[in-house]
């Protein structure tokens, strides 16, 4: 079974606009944490936002925030006022601390932001 | 304070060669995992080191791939005898290792091709 469901292959939003990635996980561990990574075209990988499991609240940095919902498994991230520059390929990922830390990447949604 | 190092950024083989990848963590980090992301794919985790110990290799293939983290130099990843089908692009990521440490910082890759 997947560990990092990302549904959405592709997305588009229009600048300036809220968009939300979608981003399901199965894990059987209590413990564990939930990120998103941002990938542009030259290739890094850029950490955006992390949510823990006994995080009682949504995580939110900047224009980005994880919508959370726990006992649904989800964990999908909305960016708000879209710029140009977030056109890129977005990766859920999740650590189970039973893991060792290895993190398990979603196989990504590209974003692309129209003008 | 530089972010984790990767050289080379690009490398191309011919079949049958070796390929060496090598990866300096963060100042002061001593936890080390390599990942793998196949052309539009998504990062599978390969391997996870901590120096002159290798923690997980539970993705890496049995054959032709091994991976070091000496106490003194960098992470090097060894793939002998590259095939087609090793072309890929190979992330190093770093961490503290601290508990709670939430973030693996990335590299911003190697991109091999092989010919």
């Amino acid at each position: 079974a997947q560990k990092i469901t990302q549904t959405q292959p592709g997305m588009f939003v229009q600048e300036k606009e809220a968009v939300t990635l979608d981003c399901t996980y199965d894990t059987s561990d209590p413990s564990y944490g939930l990120f998103w990574y941002k990938q542009p075209s030259s290739g890094e990988m850029i950490f955006l936002i992390y949510q823990g499991s006994y995080d009682q609240q949504n995580a939110t940095e900047g224009r980005y925030s994880l919508n959370f919902q726990k006992a649904r498994k989800s964990a999908n991230l909305v960016i708000s006022a879209s710029q140009l520059g977030d056109s890129a390929m977005y990766f859920c990922a999740m650590r189970e601390n039973g893991g060792y830390q290895k993190v398990t990447f979603g196989t990504g949604t590209k974003l692309q932001v129209i003008p | 304070n530089a972010g984790v190092m990767q050289n080379p950024r690009h490398l191309v083989r011919r079949r049958g060669q070796e390929a060496r990848l090598r990866c300096s963590p963060m100042k002061g980090h001593s936890h080390v995992y390599w990942y793998r992301q196949l052309p539009e794919e998504g990062l599978k985790f390969m391997v996870y080191l901590q120096k002159e110990n290798i923690i997980d290799e539970s993705g890496m293939p049995k054959e032709r791939f091994s991976a070091e983290f000496p106490k003194e130099g960098p992470s090097i990843l060894r793939i002998q005898q590259v095939v087609r089908g090793d072309s890929a692009a190979y992330f190093c990521a770093s961490s503290p290792g601290l508990a709670g440490s939430n973030e693996q910082f990335f590299g911003p890759g190697t991109r091999l091709t092989v010919l």
